[in-house]
């Protein structure tokens, strides 16, 4: 079955960008029918998506971090990745990739989730 | 952005309980809503979409309803494995948004 694995730098310097990568295994990431998202959770709080991509390239972003997100895609590597920019402390938190199911939205939810990996924003 | 608004914010209950967790939308939604089961330093997983689709291989005794602003989980039978915390998200406007959380505890 699909799994998902989160992989990047679990420190950041604030002001600098936050760098993850999603590796998809499984299954193609250009087989369609799914969105790749990213989300993330602060500690001891709720969870914040911050947005998607399409094999093809197509993104959304919330707004509330569109100034400072990109999401891109590798389909050669079978992988997606998230820039965060300019980071502050109130950027620390766990940061998941996942699957959303069904093309175009609204689809089905996020069925297949990876393990989650924490990042930390401090000098 | 669309609100997502859970009650209770924690929920004492014991084993075989009928236990019902509640979210509510700042503007209608349709059913354009999931649910997720979180144990502690796992992600999440995907219980319930479109309101009251059951995902593949989770238990029968959890259940999902409503449609507009209004909808519930129902666990009909609480197990140990189901303590943990439950949160609603809605699809159907961007950004996507999750409700803060459900904790189940044992009483």
């Amino acid at each position: 079955q699909v799994q998902l694995q989160e992989s990047g730098p679990g420190l950041v310097k604030p002001s600098q960008t936050l760098s993850l990568t999603c590796t998809v295994s499984g299954g193609s990431i250009s087989s369609g029918g799914y969105y790749w998202s990213w989300i993330r959770q602060h500690p001891r709080k709720g969870l914040e998506w911050i947005g998607y991509i399409y094999y093809s390239g197509t993104t959304y972003y919330n707004p509330s971090l569109k100034s400072r997100v990109i999401i891109s895609v590798d389909t050669s590597q079978n992988q997606f990745s998230l820039k965060l920019s300019s980071v502050t402390a109130a950027d620390t938190a766990v940061y998941y990739c996942a699957r959303e199911v069904g093309v175009p939205p609204p689809g089905y939810g996020m069925d297949v989730w990876g393990q989650g990996t924490t990042v930390t924003v401090s000098s | 952005d669309i609100q997502m608004t859970q009650s209770p914010s924690t929920l004492s209950a014991s084993v075989g309980d009928r236990v019902t967790i509640t979210c509510r939308a700042s503007q209608s939604i349709s059913s354009w809503l999931a649910w997720y089961q979180q144990k502690p330093g796992k992600a999440p997983k995907l219980l319930i979409y479109k309101a009251s689709s059951l995902e593949s291989g989770v238990p029968s005794r959890f259940s999902g309803s409503g449609s507009g602003t209004e909808f519930t989980l129902t666990i009909s039978s609480l197990q140990p494995d189901d303590f943990a915390a439950y949160y609603c998200q809605q699809y159907n406007s961007y950004p996507w948004t999750f409700g803060q959380g459900t904790k189940v505890e044992i009483k």
